[in-house]
């Protein structure tokens, strides 16, 4: 399949480590953020997301953090496995309708 | 259930002639995205269409590119005199409602223009 991202910012995990992945957002006014996962030849795929009112949500595996005042967010993944390689992008919708992704970040774990 | 739904999955064509991309969004949902993504890129926002209202068309990157969703389901991009540089994964997105909903992805329709 098609190989998405070959000149992406990479992170390499340790199989069973935590990672961090970072990003950082545009527009002061974005109110809703969301973190896809992407694997070779297939579209991106919904992993979390979170509201402007919020700092921290969390999912299975996975806890999304939110620092408004410098416009940063983060994914976090507990326990990484190796069906977890693959690019990460984060998005910001901008009010309305519009939905902007991130460069993406390509994770490698390494059994 | 069915998910976003593209074709074709691959497309060859040369330079010059046009191509017509389909997606068929999730049931019930009202918006419908469409993005382009280059190797080693990131996505792209081309067109969204909401409802009934006019469309965005603001990320399309030139009068050569269209696309239109019939009864508010099905939706078809087209790129007319294609050029090399068109050359992407074409990916079409749906969901619920537009704003506050995380869009689901169809996996993309792969061009190449040679």
């Amino acid at each position: 399949g098609e190989s998405v991202g070959l000149h992406l910012p990479t992170l390499s995990v340790q199989e069973g480590d935590n990672s961090i992945i970072n990003c950082a957002y545009s527009n002061s006014a974005s109110d809703y953020f969301i973190w896809y996962k992407q694997e070779s030849g297939k579209g991106p795929q919904f992993i979390i997301d979170i509201r402007s009112n919020m700092d921290k949500r969390q999912g299975q595996r996975v806890t999304v953090l939110l620092n408004k005042t410098v416009k940063h967010l983060s994914l976090q993944i507990a326990a990484t496995q190796p069906g977890d390689s693959a690019v990460y992008f984060c998005a910001e919708n901008t009010g309305g309708f519009k939905t902007i992704f991130g460069a993406g970040t390509r994770l490698f774990v390494k059994a | 259930g069915a998910g976003v739904s593209q074709s074709p999955s691959n497309k060859v064509t040369e330079k010059g002639k046009d191509v017509e991309l389909r997606c068929d969004p999730i049931s019930g949902h009202t918006a419908l995205y469409w993005y382009r993504q280059s190797l080693g890129q990131g996505l792209e926002f081309l067109i969204y269409f909401q409802g009934n209202s006019a469309p965005d068309k603001s990320g399309l990157p030139s009068d050569r590119f269209s696309a239109e969703r019939t009864g508010g389901s099905v939706s078809t991009l087209t790129i007319q005199r294609t050029q090399q540089e068109d050359s992407a994964v074409y990916l079409c997105a749906s969901s619920e409602q537009g704003f506050n909903s995380p869009l689901h992805f169809g996996n993309g329709t792969r061009l190449t223009v040679t």
